[in-house]
C-alpha cells in the first residue's frame, strides 16, 4: 500500500461548526503532517508529527488541533473556522532518516470551503 | 531565511521539446533536493530526488543538480501534453531538520 487517504474530499462547513480531517497511510511512515494551499501557492506547513508526537506547530491558529491516535492515522480537527480558511489542506508522510526524508507521499487532499 | 526561488512562468514547449526547470535555493548548506508536481486541483506527487552533485535520471526525467552553483534543474524529454502541470521545487536544509522548504513553482504548458 502506497497511498495516504484523506476523508472527506470536500467539506463546506459554516463558521461555527465543528468538523474533523481525516488521514490514514500503511506505509510504516513515522512522519506524518499537515499542510494548507491556497491557490497558485505552494504548501504552507502546519503540523509535524514525528512517532506520533507532535514535533512542529507552525503558530497555527487555535481553531485548528491536530492529532495523531496512532502511527497509521492523523486527524485535523476545526472548529469556529474563518472564510479565509478556505484552502486544500493536505496530509502527508515520509519515512525519516538521518539525512532528512526520501521525500513526502501526500494525500489526495480535502478541499475545505467556510461559508 | 531559507528560500528557494522557482520562475512561475508559464514555460510553454511544444510537444516532444525538452522542458528545462529550474530552481535555486539560498542555504548553502542544503542536503536533499526533491521535484513535486501537481496538477490543477489535485495534489502534489514526488517526482525526483537527488541529494548528490551531477544528473539522476528515471525514466523521462532528468535531475540536476549543482551545489557549488546553488540550483537543481528538471529536464522533462519529450515532453507530453500530460506533463502540463505545476512543478514544485522543494529543498531541506542543514540543521537537522527534515521539512523542506518549497518553492512557488514552475507552470508547465506543453502543446501539441
Amino acid at each position: 500500500d502506497t497511498e495516504v487517504t484523506q476523508t472527506p474530499k470536500h467539506l463546506v462547513m459554516g463558521m461555527t461548526n465543528k468538523k474533523s480531517l481525516k488521514c490514514e497511510q500503511h506505509m510504516g511512515h513515522r512522519a506524518m503532517y499537515w499542510y494548507k494551499q491556497k491557490a497558485k501557492k505552494p504548501p504552507e506547513l502546519m503540523f509535524v508529527y514525528s512517532y506520533e508526537k507532535l514535533s512542529i506547530n507552525e503558530s497555527v491558529p487555535s481553531r485548528f488541533s491536530p492529532e495523531c491516535p496512532n502511527s497509521s492515522l492523523l486527524n485535523l480537527h476545526l472548529h469556529a473556522l474563518q472564510p479565509e480558511d478556505s484552502a486544500l489542506y493536505l496530509c502527508a508522510s515520509s519515512q525519516v532518516a538521518d539525512r532528512g526524508t526520501y521525500g513526502y507521499t501526500f494525500g489526495s487532499g480535502t478541499r475545505l470551503t467556510v461559508v | 531565511q531559507k528560500e528557494v526561488e522557482q520562475n512561475s512562468g508559464p514555460l510553454s514547449v511544444p510537444e516532444g521539446a525538452i522542458a528545462s526547470l529550474n530552481c535555486t535555493y539560498s542555504d548553502r548548506g542544503s542536503q536533499s533536493f526533491f521535484w513535486y508536481r501537481q496538477y490543477s486541483g489535485k495534489s502534489p506527487e514526488l517526482i525526483m530526488f537527488i541529494y548528490s552533485n551531477g544528473d539522476k535520471e528515471d525514466g523521462r526525467f532528468t535531475a540536476q543538480l549543482n551545489k557549488a552553483s546553488q540550483y537543481v534543474s528538471l529536464l522533462i524529454r519529450d515532453s507530453q501534453p500530460s506533463d502540463s502541470a505545476t512543478y514544485l521545487c522543494a529543498v531541506t536544509s542543514s540543521g537537522g531538520s527534515y521539512i523542506p522548504t518549497f518553492g512557488r513553482g514552475t507552470s508547465l504548458i506543453v502543446h501539441p
